[in-house]
């Protein structure tokens, strides 16, 4: 079975600068979720999409960060201007199902940015 | 006070000896708890749920205590390959899958 995919694997920005993420998650998977993983810390949710539709983006910064997900598969999370702050790794997840039950979520390889 | 509290570490531990992290969390209506393990540079993969009524799997056991609000990883036999950093994290709302991350523990296995 294939795993969560995402692409570029690294990106290397000037501050200002804008940037794009793009994540395939398993097949069939109806929730996916994009993740910041600053240096030294634990991954912070930014953003949960259940089919395409958003269930939680409390924690996603919206002056800068977007994100979408359309035909409720692939998704791409964007921000645009960047700054020094934003220098992380960007995991994309997805779990099965959402709701009632315990579903583990995979992970992808992520995204690792430096802002410069 | 972090939703979520683990002590980074690094734990540095002779092989096989055994290991324990804690990690204590605010909510006291979360309702699952998880340990992933992470390689450097690599992504979280789940370890092990952590269940009401503890749980082992092999030289792994997770433990869970609501009354003092934490879970705990205790690593028996440590082998070269364990280590890692352990994350802990809470789901708090039953039915919203959101996971809140422990900053993690460092652990390194000394030959």
């Amino acid at each position: 079975e294939a795993g969560v995919a995402q692409s570029p694997r690294y990106k290397i920005i000037e501050k200002r600068q804008s940037v794009a993420f793009w994540c395939n998650p398993i097949s069939g998977h109806a929730t996916l979720y994009w993740y910041q993983q600053i240096l030294g810390q634990g991954p912070k949710l930014l953003i949960q999409f259940q089919n395409n539709g958003v269930v939680d983006d409390s924690q996603l910064p919206k002056d800068r960060f977007s994100a979408e997900r359309l035909k409720g598969v692939d998704s791409t999370l964007k921000i645009q201007p960047a700054k020094l702050e934003d220098s992380a790794v960007y995991l994309c997840a997805s779990s099965l199902a959402y709701g009632g039950t315990s579903y583990e979520q995979y992970f992808g390889p992520g995204t690792r940015l430096t802002v410069t | 006070r972090k939703e979520v509290e683990q002590d980074p570490g690094p734990f540095n531990v002779p092989e096989g000896a055994t290991v324990a992290f804690n990690c204590t969390y605010s909510n006291s209506a979360s309702q699952s708890f998880f340990w992933y393990r992470q390689d450097c540079r690599k992504e979280p993969k789940l370890l092990m749920s952590v269940y009401s009524s503890g749980n082992e799997d092999g030289r792994f056991t997770a433990q869970l205590n609501r009354a003092s609000q934490y879970i705990s990883l205790l690593i028996r036999d440590s082998k070269l390959s364990d280590s890692a950093t352990y994350l802990c994290a809470v789901r708090s709302n039953f039915g919203n899958e959101k996971l809140t991350f422990g900053t993690g523990t460092r652990l390194t296995i000394i030959p």
